[in-house]
């Protein structure tokens, strides 16, 4: 099984503010590897694939990088529909990470 | 522009089987191409993947639920279903069916529907 691992658990951070999660994996994934948004209530949202690749409709502030098995989301500039959980996801074998809460500070 | 749709009973006894199934509207199952997966979400935790199946019936689970997760597809019907045996009250979740590909995760998800075991 492939752990991820993702840091921090929980960030609080204020509206303007250059964020970073981070996301480590047991074993090497190559570049399988999508980050997820979700909101209370509802359904996660795929927002990169492949470690940093935009999904459609997915605000540029939002950004991914790594391989491997570190992998990066940075949002440039925390706006207020920001504040949500965020996952990432292995899609070798499809383990998720346990969750970054993004918090208002 | 496809949709998925989760159906199934909100309650459910121990030891009892949860049956569940996930509608696909404004897409074919059978176009190829596409992974048909079950997720969880325990309450107030993290996603777990359960599994996924092909429009051609292969499957593939994860190792720590395969021994009670039994997935089908229905293509005339254009849905996917999953059963998950000998139910406990950890099995409590919201269950998401969502769509995936080789190349780009998970990009289509249902809404969830919750499940409560007791």
């Amino acid at each position: 099984d492939i752990q991820m691992t993702q840091s921090p658990s929980i960030l609080s951070a204020s509206v303007g503010d250059r964020i970073t999660i981070t996301c480590r994996a047991s074993h090497t994934v190559s570049s399988w590897l999508a980050w997820y948004q979700q909101k209370p209530g509802k359904a996660p949202k795929l927002l990169i694939y492949r470690a940093s690749s935009f999904e459609s409709g997915v605000p540029s502030r939002f950004s991914g990088n790594g391989s491997g098995t570190e992998f990066t989301l940075t949002i440039s500039s925390l706006q207020p529909d920001d504040f949500a959980t965020y996952y990432c996801q292995q899609y070798k074998s499809w383990t998720f990470g346990q969750g970054t809460k993004v918090e208002i500070k | 522009q496809v949709q998925l749709q989760e159906s199934g009973p909100g309650l459910v006894e121990p030891s009892q089987i949860l049956s569940l199934v996930c509608n696909v509207a404004g897409g074919s199952i059978s176009s190829g191409g596409y992974n048909w997966n079950w997720i969880r979400q325990h309450p107030g935790k993290g996603l777990e993947w359960i599994g996924y199946i092909y429009h051609s019936g292969r499957t593939y689970y994860n190792p720590s639920l395969k021994s009670r997760v039994i997935m089908s597809v229905d293509t005339s019907k254009n849905q996917f279903s999953l059963k998950l045996t000998s139910l406990t009250a950890a099995d409590t979740a919201v269950y998401y069916c969502a769509r995936s590909s080789s190349t780009k995760g998970m990009d289509v998800w249902g809404q969830g529907t919750p499940v409560t075991v007791s």
